[in-house]
């Protein structure tokens, strides 16, 4: 069964202090690691897709990142704008027509 | 251009009640989700639609719930019956096709609450 789990549940953090959200997965053939931003009351926000392990994206002060097992969200010198809820989704093998199996989250907390 | 769109964006309902759900996907798009939200939890894959015809509805909870395109754009997703356990925040996606490297767009959702 496929499976998402996401660290941590919530974290806070400085304006300007860096660092990671993990999002650790199983799945049958991954074609496919997702993040998204949600803002409270909001439908999520897509960011990235990442395929292959090695695979590196950016965008402003996120980078994500892939493994075998588990990617990494990288938020470099935060700011309080970058503060919302972010979640990691995969699409397996056996769900190739676009089921996505989301984790719980990282709400994220960026003091000025 | 234009997202996806979803209405009403709250419902406010009694316990056995019948509700609907409307989603308007973007423009284009062939295939059309539907996840459920609880509070402090992702969401969870409900159903979805490659045109007009449900391709996977395996996380439909129980006969309780249905959903529709009948155009293969506007969907909308029925409740009979409803219980105070439904309440949660449904929301719709579109992508520009299925599989392959196609992301998901959500829209905002619709807020339900079986009272």
């Amino acid at each position: 069964e496929d499976q998402v789990t996401q660290s941590p549940e919530a974290l806070r953090l400085q304006e300007g202090e860096s660092s990671s959200l993990n999002c650790s997965y199983t799945v049958s053939g991954l074609r496919g690691l997702f993040w998204y931003r949600q803002d409270p009351g909001k439908g999520p926000e897509f960011l990235f897709t990442l395929y292959s392990a090695g695979e590196e994206k950016e965008k402003e002060r996120l980078k994500a990142t892939l493994t075998k097992k588990e990617s990494f969200l990288h938020i470099t010198a935060p700011k309080p704008e970058d503060s919302a809820t972010y979640l990691c989704a995969v699409r397996g093998v056996y769900n190739q027509g676009g089921k996505l199996i989301f984790g719980q989250g990282t709400e994220l907390s960026v003091k000025p | 251009g234009a997202g996806v769109s979803q209405t009403p964006s709250n419902k406010v309902t009694e316990k056995g009640k019948y509700v609907e759900l409307r989603c308007d996907p973007i423009s284009g798009h062939t295939a059309l989700y539907w996840y459920r939200q609880s509070l402090g939890q992702g969401p969870e894959f409900l159903i979805y639609f490659q045109g007009t015809g449900a391709a996977d509805d395996s996380g439909l909870p129980n006969d309780r719930f249905f959903a529709v395109r009948p155009e293969g754009s506007v969907s909308t997703l029925k409740i009979q019956r409803t219980e105070r356990g439904d309440s949660a925040v449904y929301l719709c996606a579109s992508s520009l096709t299925t599989g392959g490297r196609n992301e998901q767009f959500f829209g905002p959702g619709t807020r339900l609450t079986v009272l």
